[in-house]
């Protein structure tokens, strides 16, 4: 069974705050991994890919633990636009475009 | 003009009807997607297409029927449905199988 697992939330921040979100998967061949960002009533977008060393793009960091099948994303400095949900997505095994998504988790920055 | 457009946006149908969705990408992507969103479930994958040939087939039933004539379009053929198909279907494309994900704006629909 393919399984990415995410905290659903939903996580209630006031502006400023820092938040962490955690994702796990269950094949440990995967080798490609990215957050995706979903606006209520929109189409997912790519916020980040995930990379070993981990990486970091202005207020977000990602991070992945291989030998733990984790990857987590943090969130510095949040503002009320970065509610949204919050998808882990899985490049799964070996596999040619077989993308697996988490059921996501929900964020709301409140001012 | 959005990089990936699905028609039509919302489609209500019978049980007994037979209806196509439609997904069009401008970006000269290669591969080609068909996902479910259903509430409070992740995004099931259902079809896969790369330069028009099918590389993944999720154990999607017979009743939905994927179709890509060409690089650029995608058809998901409907037929048959149960109430539980009602959802959100979004097609997305790629630049390769292994790249971002380009998302339409998906196609509602509603199976009485």
């Amino acid at each position: 069974r393919k399984e990415v697992e995410q905290d659903p939330g939903p996580f209630n921040v006031p502006e400023g705050a820092t938040v962490a979100f955690n994702c796990t998967y269950s094949n440990s061949a995967s080798q490609s991994f990215f957050w995706y960002r979903q606006d209520c009533r929109k189409e997912p977008k790519l916020l980040m890919s995930v990379y070993s060393s981990g990486n970091e793009d202005g207020r977000f960091t990602a991070q992945l633990n291989r030998a733990s099948q984790y990857i987590s994303l943090l969130i510095r400095d949040s503002k009320l636009s970065d509610s949204a949900t919050y998808l882990c997505v899985v490049l799964w095994g070996g596999s040619q475009g077989n993308l697996i998504f988490g059921k996501g988790t929900k964020l709301s920055v409140k001012p | 003009e959005t990089g990936v457009t699905q028609t039509p946006r919302h489609l209500v149908m019978g049980m007994t009807n037979k209806k196509s969705l439609k997904c069009e990408q401008h970006l000269g992507h290669n591969a080609m997607y068909w996902y479910k969103q259903s509430a409070k479930k992740p995004l099931e994958l259902m079809f896969v297409y790369s330069l028009e040939e099918r590389v993944e087939n999720n154990s999607v039933p017979s009743r939905f029927s994927p179709e890509c004539p060409n690089s650029s379009h995608l058809f998901l053929h409907l037929h048959t449905l149960q109430p539980e198909d009602s959802a959100l279907y979004l097609c997305a494309s790629s630049q390769d199988l292994f790249g971002e994900l380009f998302f339409g704006e998906g196609s509602r629909l509603t199976v009485l």
